[in-house]
């Protein structure tokens, strides 16, 4: 009964090599998010899509981009990944921003490691 | 943009005491808060929300209280247990239309550790 799923739950990667997780989910919500999160400390929205309505976050470095081919899968790229990319990303969905509940399902996140 | 501050960044109970977690927001138009727990490894989950239309609400042993004329809001843990040792984030947001799409800023995070 998953509602948010993310693979690979742990990858590896060099450094400079591109590399993309997935994330699909169940739940046929509108909005879908990329976090990013470092060992002790707080998400950090990348940026998300309300449908196919992409919306970057003004600090998300030009490194990392994403793709939502369809309602239920949503990509994030790193196109050359750096020592300071080594982090967990979470992805998370809702159902509707707008005057509807805010409440996010997260997915369990994948472990990027970079050699 | 918004900015979260969460207070204390680490917090150490004997079990059966209350915990209490602070967190601050800047901007005005912020209208959902909702507390999250992580444990170790684990993702987010959700366990308490508030709207800006109340000042108080509780479930079982959690409670979250909201001030918005000082912009503060607060989770109460009473009767704590082990089970609650945790990281706990909170998160301010917009629900409304227009680009926010109800996304999220998180505060820092709280270290809760539960003391059999």
């Amino acid at each position: 009964d998953a509602m948010v799923i993310q693979n690979p739950r742990y990858q590896v990667t060099q450094f400079g090599k591109p590399v993309t997780l997935s994330c699909s989910q169940t739940l046929n919500h509108n909005v879908m998010y990329w976090y990013q999160q470092k060992s002790s400390q707080a998400p950090k929205l990348l940026f998300h899509y309300y449908d196919k309505d992409f919306n970057n976050e003004a600090d998300t470095p030009d490194n990392f981009q994403s793709r939502r081919p369809n309602t239920s899968f949503c990509f994030l790229d790193i196109r050359s990944p750096g020592l300071g990319d080594a982090a967990m990303y979470l992805c998370a969905t809702s159902r509707d921003g707008r005057g509807r509940g805010n409440e996010q399902f997260f997915g369990p996140g994948t472990r990027l490691t970079v050699l | 943009g918004e900015n979260v501050e969460q207070h204390p960044s680490t917090l150490s109970v004997q079990e059966g005491d209350s915990a209490v977690i602070k967190c601050t927001y800047s901007d005005s138009a912020s209208n959902y808060f909702p507390w999250y727990k992580q444990e170790l490894g684990k993702r987010p989950q959700l366990i308490i929300d508030i709207r800006s239309n109340v000042g108080e609400k509780k479930d079982q042993r959690i409670a979250v209280t909201l001030n918005k004329t000082a912009k503060h809001f607060s989770l109460h843990i009473t009767e704590t247990q082990p089970e609650d040792s945790a990281v706990y984030f909170c998160a301010a947001g917009i629900n409304a239309g227009g680009t926010s799409y109800g996304k999220l800023t998180f505060g820092q995070g709280t270290i809760l550790t539960v003391h059999p």
